[in-house]
């Protein structure tokens, strides 16, 4: 079956770059997502990437991902404390139309 | 404010009770899913409704139900609750493509 995983926890003080991975197992996977979830909050899509593609940037992420080791990345650019938060990776295809989550990464910013 | 609502958002009831939780897409989004986020099983999802039919099917347990209507707000339906239900209900919704899902704010459900 399908599996995402995800270290549980990074630390990283205000300004550096942040990077977390993903590892999937399927090969089906047809699009890679990152969400954010805040506190008490629900899950924000924070980007996505197609298969076909190894890098997508969008404004401080960039998307990275290797698809012959089904390894994907998000990197932060200049992390903010308003960046700490639970960071998860997701898979889907167009046939499964369910996502399959790893188990999330804690980010913490250190002012 | 991903556009999809989920009420109520809070709920805590009783070992056996039966529960209703809703959520209402966003406009023009045709597809809701639901998830259960839980501590022991993290993000699980549970079903699928596309524009009023069942298209998917996840680790959902007999106890659940749930349904879509015809102004395509989706209701789930716990039933015979135990303590282990306790957890966080998410709502997405998704468009005809399905690249992308968009949660609501959830539904935290307590069962004591």
């Amino acid at each position: 079956g399908e599996d995402v995983e995800q270290s549980l926890f990074l630390s990283v003080r205000e300004g550096d770059s942040s990077v977390i991975n993903c590892t999937y197992t399927d090969s089906s996977s047809t699009y890679l997502y990152w969400y954010k979830q805040e506190p008490g909050a629900g899950l924000q899509l924070l980007t996505y990437i197609f298969s076909n593609m190894d890098m997508k940037q969008d404004q401080r992420l960039t998307v990275l991902l290797n698809k012959k080791d089904k390894h994907l990345s998000l990197r932060i650019a200049d992390t903010q404390t308003g960046d700490s938060a639970i960071y998860f990776c997701a898979e889907g295809d167009t046939g499964r139309r369910a996502l399959t989550f790893g188990s999330g990464t804690r980010l913490q910013v250190q002012p | 404010d991903s556009g999809v609502t989920q009420t109520p958002k809070h709920l805590i009831t009783a070992t056996g009770q039966r529960v209703t939780l809703r959520c209402s897409p966003r406009s023009g989004d045709l597809s809701v899913y639901w998830y259960q986020q839980s501590l022991d099983q993290g993000l699980q999802f549970l079903i699928q409704y596309y524009n009023g039919e069942e298209r998917a099917k996840g680790n959902i347990l007999e106890r659940f139900s749930a349904q879509q209507f015809p102004d395509l707000h989706s209701e789930l339906n716990l039933s015979s609750l135990e303590l282990g239900d306790s957890a966080l209900y998410f709502c997405a919704s998704g468009g005809a493509s399905g690249n992308e899902q968009f949660f609501g704010p959830g539904t935290r459900l307590t069962v004591l």
